[in-house]
């Protein structure tokens, strides 16, 4: 089975230039998240998509970043202009969706992530 | 609001010790609990999931505890290896979506 799959997987910018990346997530996992890693941090959730439909995007700083899910599948983060502070590991997760089924159990599959360094 | 804390912060250890890792969680509504590895310039690696109405899960050399009533859960490591160097992280999912870590624990086993 195909795991959850991350495009480009190091990138370097500038700051206020722009930037993208892409996930796959496993087929048929109809839940899709997009993590903030810092150096020596934990994951943070930036934003989380039930199907194409956005569940959770409370965290994510919406002046300079933007996502979408068309068709409910792949995935692409934007950030414009980048800043230096946005300089972290992008992970991409996935899980099969709705909790309230005999057999899912919630688990997260992460991709291998997407470095980015603002400079 | 959900917090999720992991002690210690880091460790090192010789081979062959076996070690626990801590996770404590500020409220015990929880759906699951995941435990991940992470090897520096990788994303995560899932090791065990413990569902809440579990008290534990084995995976090889890895056991995984929960006690929700107190919030906590612990990653036991048997005769650790050099291989298991890595960060260490714990996941807390509450009833709904958001899945919450901690900052992780970054181990080192010296050969």
């Amino acid at each position: 089975e195909a795991g959850v799959a991350q495009s480009p997987r190091y990138k370097i910018i500038e700051k206020r230039q722009s930037v993208a990346f892409w996930c796959n997530p496993i087929s048929g996992h109809a839940t899709l998240y997009w993590y903030q890693q810092i150096l020596g941090q934990g994951p943070k959730l930036l934003i989380q998509f039930q199907n194409n439909g956005v569940v959770d995007d409370s965290q994510l700083p919406k002046d300079r970043f933007s996502a979408e899910r068309l068709k409910g599948v792949d995935s692409t983060l934007k950030i414009q202009p980048a800043k230096l502070e946005d300089s972290a590991v992008y992970l991409c997760a996935s899980s099969l969706g709705r909790l309230k089924t005999r057999t899912n159990t919630g688990e997260l599959f992460f991709g291998e992530g997407s470095r980015l360094t603002v400079l | 609001k959900q917090e999720v804390t992991q002690t210690p912060a880091a460790l090192s250890v010789p081979e062959g010790e076996n070690l626990v890792l801590n996770c404590s969680f500020t409220d015990s509504a929880i759906y699951n609990l995941q435990w991940f590895r992470q090897d520096p310039g990788k994303g995560l690696t899932s090791l065990l999931l413990i569902q809440s109405s579990q008290r534990e899960q084995t995976s090889g050399r890895l056991n995984a505890s929960l006690d929700k009533s107190s919030g906590r859960s612990t990653l036991y490591i048997a005769a650790s290896q050099p291989g298991d160097s890595a960060t260490y992280l714990c996941a807390v999912r509450p009833g709904g979506f958001k899945t919450i870590f901690g900052a992780g624990t970054r181990l080192f086993v010296k050969a």
